[in-house]
């Protein structure tokens, strides 16, 4: 079945230090790859997607890149801030019906 | 902004009661699901639902699991016989009928579910 595999954290950061986490999936065909964000005590929001190979997605200064040779959807930020201190989702959907999501990566950037 | 609304926050239950968690999707949105995350686990797909009728279900979704929409804004799941291991996160999601996909699912901010 499908799954997808997230680089296990916490990862604990500096302000405007450079981040990647790091994103590989399993499905079969062509899914669409999300990157979703859970701010503490909120639930999670669409970050970033992208829907076909060599696809790039961009938001807040966040970007990932679809890439179908090494079934990966890598999330940068080239300077993170505080406010970026959130739990970090990686995300495939096929079908539209449901998502299949990674277990989630913690993010803390300190001052 | 439209927001997806759960409630209750936190629902501390004993084992083998019965638990509904409630969700408001957005307003014009068709597609409603059902994820948990059990604590330090990933969140898991349970059921979606469209047009009054269950669309996929995954093998966690058993015959204790029911989901409704009783009044054309709510969105429940009932657990019947609550089990320890039904302890979890639970998230609600909903989409627009937007044409051409994917299109986003739109998260509540979840109900944490304890069974003693």
């Amino acid at each position: 079945g499908d799954s997808v595999t997230q680089m296990e954290g916490p990862v604990t950061l500096s302000e405007e230090a450079f981040l990647t986490i790091n994103c590989t999936y399993t499905a079969t065909g062509y899914p669409s790859l999300f990157w979703y964000v859970q701010y503490p005590g909120e639930g999670l929001q669409l970050l970033l997607k992208a829907t076909k190979a060599d696809d790039k997605g961009s938001n807040k200064g966040f970007e990932a890149t679809y890439r179908k040779e090494t079934t990966s959807f890598h999330l940068e930020k080239g300077s993170v801030q505080v406010s970026d201190s959130a739990v970090y989702f990686c995300a495939l959907t096929r079908n539209d019906y449901k998502l299949s999501f990674g277990a989630g990566t913690t993010v803390t950037v300190r001052a | 902004e439209p927001e997806v609304t759960q409630t209750p926050s936190h629902q501390v239950t004993q084992m083998g009661q019965e638990v509904i968690l409630r969700c408001v999707p957005i307003s014009n949105h068709l597609y409603f699901y059902w994820y948990r995350q059990i604590l330090g686990q990933k969140v898991e797909f349970l059921v979606s639902f469209y047009n009054n009728e269950i669309s996929e279900k995954s093998e966690i979704f058993d015959d204790q699991f029911s989901v409704e929409r009783p009044d054309g804004s709510n969105f429940t799941l009932k657990i019947r016989s609550t089990k320890l291991e039904d302890s979890a996160m639970y998230f609600c999601a909903s989409r627009p009928p937007l044409a051409g996909g994917p299109n986003e699912q739109f998260f509540g901010p979840g109900t944490r579910l304890t069974v003693l």
